[in-house]
């Protein structure tokens, strides 16, 4: 079974550009998270779907970030304008619904640097 | 405070031995705690979960105590192949919400 897919898994960029990271989850799971890892952190959710209705996104820096996950499939992070403290890596993940909820796999993630 | 807290170490053991690491949550009302493994940049990945009863896999063994809050990871007879970081993780009990540890460093040498 194919596991959580994410791309780009490596993206460069200056600052004030945009970037988008794309992620497909686990087929059949309804649960889709999106969390940033600062380096020598662990994840910080920022983003939290079920099937399509963004149920926690009290972490999203609204300003700049928005996320979409049309259909309840696959979902789209996007940064706009990025700015310096926005290199980290994006992880995606994906679970199925309750009870299994809490059993999370999470994807490559995404390395973004902003110079 | 931080919601999740662990020593980051490295702790530097060698090859068999036996290792312990700890965690703290400040959340009274977390409901169940996970230990997640993360290799060198690659994602982090369930190892087990942790129950108040203690549960052990193989070389595993995780306790929790509520009282005090705190979580703990056993490993022993430590392989080369242990060495990753090691993510503490609580789900809250509101939102459903896992909140992760920074991670403590493990490397197994020979």
């Amino acid at each position: 079974e194919a596991g959580v897919v994410q791309s780009p898994r490596y993206k460069i960029i200056e600052k004030k550009q945009p970037v988008a990271f794309w992620c497909n989850p686990i087929s059949g799971h309804n649960t889709l998270y999106w969390y940033r890892q600062n380096l020598g952190q662990g994840p910080e959710l920022l983003i939290r779907y079920e099937n399509e209705e963004a149920v926690d996104d009290s972490q999203l820096p609204k300003d700049r970030f928005s996320a979409e996950r049309l259909k309840g499939v696959d979902s789209t992070l996007k940064i706009q304008p990025a700015e310096l403290g926005d290199s980290a890596v994006y992880l995606c993940a994906s679970s199925l619904g309750w009870p299994a909820q809490e059993t999370q796999y999470f994807g490559p993630g995404t390395r973004l640097l902003v110079l | 405070r931080k919601e999740v807290e662990q020593d980051p170490g490295p702790f530097n053991v060698p090859e068999g031995a036996t290792v312990a690491f700890n965690c703290t949550y400040s959340n009274s009302a977390s409901q169940s705690f996970f230990w997640y493994r993360q290799d060198c940049r690659k994602e982090p990945k369930l190892l087990m979960s942790v129950y108040s009863s203690g549960n052990e896999d193989g070389r595993f063994t995780a306790q929790l105590n509520r009282a005090s809050q705190y979580i703990s990871l056993l490993i022993r007879d430590s392989k080369l192949s242990d060495s990753a970081t090691y993510l503490c993780v609580v789900n809250q009990a509101y939102g459903n919400k896992l909140v992760f540890g920074a991670g403590t460093i493990l490397r197994v040498k020979s």
